[in-house]
């Protein structure tokens, strides 16, 4: 149940756009809050925003501007996309799910991605 | 936004002890405090949630507790799979916020 596993390219060149998608496994994205989270090196872990499978989303201050959640490719998938992307954009970004009991995706996340390697180089 | 401060940076004990990791707040957070295991190349597991409810499938030698803006994670009984970085999460202000982690070695 709730098995999630991110995917995108591993390497992304400065400027560009940094998009990554989260797959859930044996389960449905009714119902639930979806969370991107990234963890840079050598560093502590950040939120980056969330999204309803409505599709009203919620972003961290600290990167409302460049950042955009949505849901789709498929029924069972949501996405990431950063903007402008520079190299302290570096890190290990995980999808994670807010259980069905809590009222916004601000939360606490019961289950998460193995996560995924985005390194920001030329 | 809510700032965790985790503490030791890295706590280094032998199985069969217990051992106790601090997280402080810096307002209040009411009960909305969650902790989470994470090991190398995995992604974050929940332990607790609501600062003393224990997650599905978590073994009852994990504990935690809270006193005001103090949070304590209690783990009995160490085994070496226990070995992990721990983080505290905050979800009583928005952004969400995570404390820097402790470090559990098991000798």
């Amino acid at each position: 149940q709730g098995q999630l596993q991110e995917s995108g390219p591993g390497l992304v060149k400065p400027s560009q756009t940094l998009s990554l998608t989260c797959t859930v496994s044996s389960d449905s994205i009714v119902g639930y809050y979806w969370n991107w989270i990234r963890q840079r090196p050598g560093e502590g872990l950040e939120w980056i925003g969330y999204i309803y499978y409505t599709g009203s989303t919620h972003y961290n201050p600290s990167l409302r501007s460049r950042v955009a959640i949505s849901v789709g490719p498929s029924q069972n998938q949501f996405s990431l996309d950063v903007f402008s992307v520079t190299a302290a954009d570096t890190a290990i970004y995980y999808c994670a799910r807010a259980p069905r009991n809590c009222n916004t995706g601000t939360c606490y996340l019961d289950y998460w991605g193995q996560g995924t390697l985005v390194t920001v180089s030329s | 936004e809510i700032v965790l401060t985790q503490s030791p940076g890295t706590l280094s004990l032998s199985p069969g002890e217990r051992a106790t990791l601090s997280c402080r707040a810096s307002q209040s957070v009411s009960s909305y405090l969650a902790w989470y295991q994470q090991k190398p190349g995995q992604g974050p597991r929940l332990l607790i949630y609501g600062a003393s409810s224990r997650a599905t499938g978590i073994p009852d030698r994990f504990s935690g507790s809270a006193s005001g803006t103090d949070f304590t994670l209690t783990i009995s009984r160490l085994e070496p799979e226990d070995s992990a970085v721990y983080y505290c999460q905050q979800y009583g202000g928005s952004p969400g916020t995570f404390g820097q982690g402790t470090k559990l070695e098991i000798k």
